[in-house]
């Protein structure tokens, strides 16, 4: 079974600066993908990013980037220059598959981390 | 505006009620599926229709009972539930290949009186 690991249950940032949230897994499909999602307080999972591995270039969106390590086993998120509506929880995915056939498959979440960004 | 639609978003019940949570896409997204989410907790995973077809049931009671009726349809039909059910509970839908992103819905605040 696949794994997600999030250690920080919260962060903390100003506004304008950068913030990490950190994001593990274990696997042992040489093919697979992994997604950020934000959820507001509202309760809408919003999705992020993905990133594949075999993709060559770690992947950007906007101000979201992944810092994808393979070795490590880490896909890290850097959100640059915060702003006051990035405060959400911030959860990290991998697609696990939990039947024989390929359509079997879904997204398992990490626990989650808390980001507050303060003015 | 999120593309996956579910009604109520918001639903009180008694334990002896029968309720339908009901989920629609229009993206041809020919996987679907129901999790259910307790605050500051991430989403658990229900069940995956795929084509149509139940493919997973993750151990989920009977007092859940999830229907597919079409390509764009999803319910999640409940009964005698408990107060422990109440929670978040999200729909959400996405191509069938493996490294598609799942788009959810604003979810359905349920509770269980």
């Amino acid at each position: 079974a696949q794994k997600i690991t999030q250690t920080q249950p919260g962060m903390f940032v100003q506004e304008k600066e950068a913030v990490t949230l950190d994001c593990t897994y274990d696997t042992s499909d040489p093919s697979y993908g992994l997604f950020w999602y934000k959820q507001p307080s509202s309760g809408e999972m919003i999705f992020l990013i993905y990133q594949g591995s075999y993709d060559q270039q770690n992947a950007t969106e906007g101000r979201y980037s992944l810092n994808f390590q393979k070795a490590r086993k880490s896909a890290n998120l850097v959100i640059s220059a915060s702003q006051l509506g990035d405060s959400a929880m911030y959860f990290c995915a991998m697609r696990e598959a939990l039947s024989s056939n390929q359509a079997g498959t879904a997204l398992i979440f990490g626990k989650g981390t808390t980001l507050s960004v303060s003015s | 505006d999120t593309e996956v639609t579910q009604t109520p978003k918001h639903l009180v019940m008694g334990m002896t009620n029968k309720k339908s949570l009901k989920c629609e896409q229009h993206m041809g997204h020919r996987a679907m599926y129901w999790y259910k989410q307790k605050a500051k907790k991430p989403p658990e995973l229900m069940f995956v229709y795929s084509y149509e077809k139940l493919s997973i049931n993750e151990s989920v009671p009977s007092r859940f009972s999830p229907e597919c009726p079409n390509s764009s349809l999803l319910n999640l039909h409940l009964h005698a539930l408990q107060p422990e059910d109440s929670a978040l509970y999200l729909c959400a839908s996405s191509q069938v290949y493996q490294n598609s992103p799942l788009h959810f819905g604003n979810g359905t605040r349920l509770t269980v009186t």
